[in-house]
This record gives C-alpha cells, structure tokens and sequence, in this order.
C-alpha cells in the first residue's frame, strides 16, 4: 500500500515557541491530506483538510491561526502549531488518500508533541 | 450528518478466545466503512474495508467484519485472538464522494493469556 511518512515521531518544545510538523506522500501525490489530533485514550479527531496550492479547511472549533497549514507540494503538507501551550500536547496524526489507490485512508505514523 | 458509534470502549478477552468489537454509523446515504488497529504512540493501520459486494470482508490478521445494511451495523471479528492483537480498534465512516473520514471513539481490546 501507500506510504505516509511524519516527521518527527516526538517532540517536546517550550510553550510559547513554535513546532512544525511534516507529513509526506512517499509513493503518490496526494492533493488532500488530513491532520488529526488524538488526545489520550480518545478517538482522531479530524482537525482541518489541506488542499494542495489553496487554504486548508478547518474543522469547527479549531483555531487556524494557531495551528497553520501549508500544502505546497503534492507530497508534502506540514502543520505548524504556534505559541505552543502545555494544552496543545496531543498526538497528531496527518493522512493521506491515494487518489490511484481506492477509497483507503493512509496514515502517518504520528508525532508526539509535549510542551513543557 | 454521518456519525460512528462504536458500543464498548473495552474488551477484555482470553487468548485463543473469540472476540466481536461493534461498531455501527448513521449516514443517510451509502457508505464506506473501515476498520484501523492503532498500536501504542504509532499512527493506524487499516484492517479491513467495506466498499460495496459482498458483506462479509476479510481483512489482515485473521479479522473478519460483516456489514449490515439494514442495522447500520459493521461488526469486526475474530475467531480465536492472540496476546498480540492487544492494540485500539477504530471503525471509521465516509460518504461516497467525500473525503472526510470519520472515526468512533475506539474500542480497546486486551488479550490476556
């Protein structure tokens, strides 16, 4: 199948600074990936849908202005969170649909953020 | 608006027993279905998928899920479960046409010897 990677694995960082996170189509060209954000024994929660060459589409509740989006290739989206706050530690996750592929999700191996 | 249930939030069972993890959706048009396993601080691996044909799908690892139209229903099992499939189980839901994957709130199953 497909490969999604995500970079880092983990990460702790200062609040207050800033942490970008990388999701690559390794195998295909994705022109949506999706970021997901899991809070512990909880289930994904869908965040916002970026759209490769346009603004991603954020989810209700979700700040954009805090958690940017940039999809400027076909293989690769990131996901900066900004001013990071102890409450922003979560585990994200960014997937991807090969559009050659069928209906499958695939996803990143996901990176864990602490801020301290 | 499409939504995921899934019934229990933990299952314990015994290895070599069978188990059933249930998941079921609300959508008001036709669907897929799919179930992710996510093992500890790593990303989801997909087991199975239901898209259209045949009901009964089978997937990686001995995992098996029927869906059931007419219960909105889309039941994952398997007949004898090893220590190793101890992991979080997630049934997820997308309408045709749409990209947006929704997930229930996982299953957690604990096999124990």
């Amino acid at each position: 199948g497909a490969v999604v990677s995500q970079h880092p694995s983990w990460v702790i960082c200062k609040s207050g600074t800033s942490v970008k996170i990388e999701c690559r189509s390794l195998d295909f060209q994705a022109t949506t990936m999706f970021w997901y954000r899991q809070f512990p024994k909880q289930s994904l929660m869908l965040m916002a849908t970026s759209n490769e060459g346009s603004k991603a589409t954020y989810e209700q509740g979700v700040e954009k202005d805090k958690f940017l989006i940039n999809h400027a290739s076909l293989t690769l989206s990131t996901l900066t969170v900004t001013s990071a706050h102890p409450e922003d530690s979560s585990f994200y996750i960014c997937s991807a649909r090969d559009p050659a592929g069928g209906e499958e999700a695939f996803f990143g191996q996901g990176t864990r953020l602490t801020v301290v | 608006a499409q939504s995921v249930t899934q019934l229990d939030s933990q299952v314990p069972v015994f290895e070599e027993a069978p188990v059933e993890l249930r998941c079921n959706y609300s959508s008001s048009v036709s669907v897929y279905l799919f179930w992710y396993v996510q093992y500890p601080n790593q990303g989801l691996q997909l087991l199975l998928k239901y898209l259209s044909g045949s009901t009964l799908v089978k997937g990686i690892n001995g995992f098996e899920a029927e869906f059931n139209k007419s219960q909105t229903s889309f039941h994952l099992r398997k007949p004898s479960v090893h220590i190793s499939d101890t992991a979080e189980y997630f049934c997820a839901c997308r309408e045709g046409g749409y990209n947006k994957l929704i997930f229930g709130a996982g299953t957690r199953l604990a096999v124990h010897p």
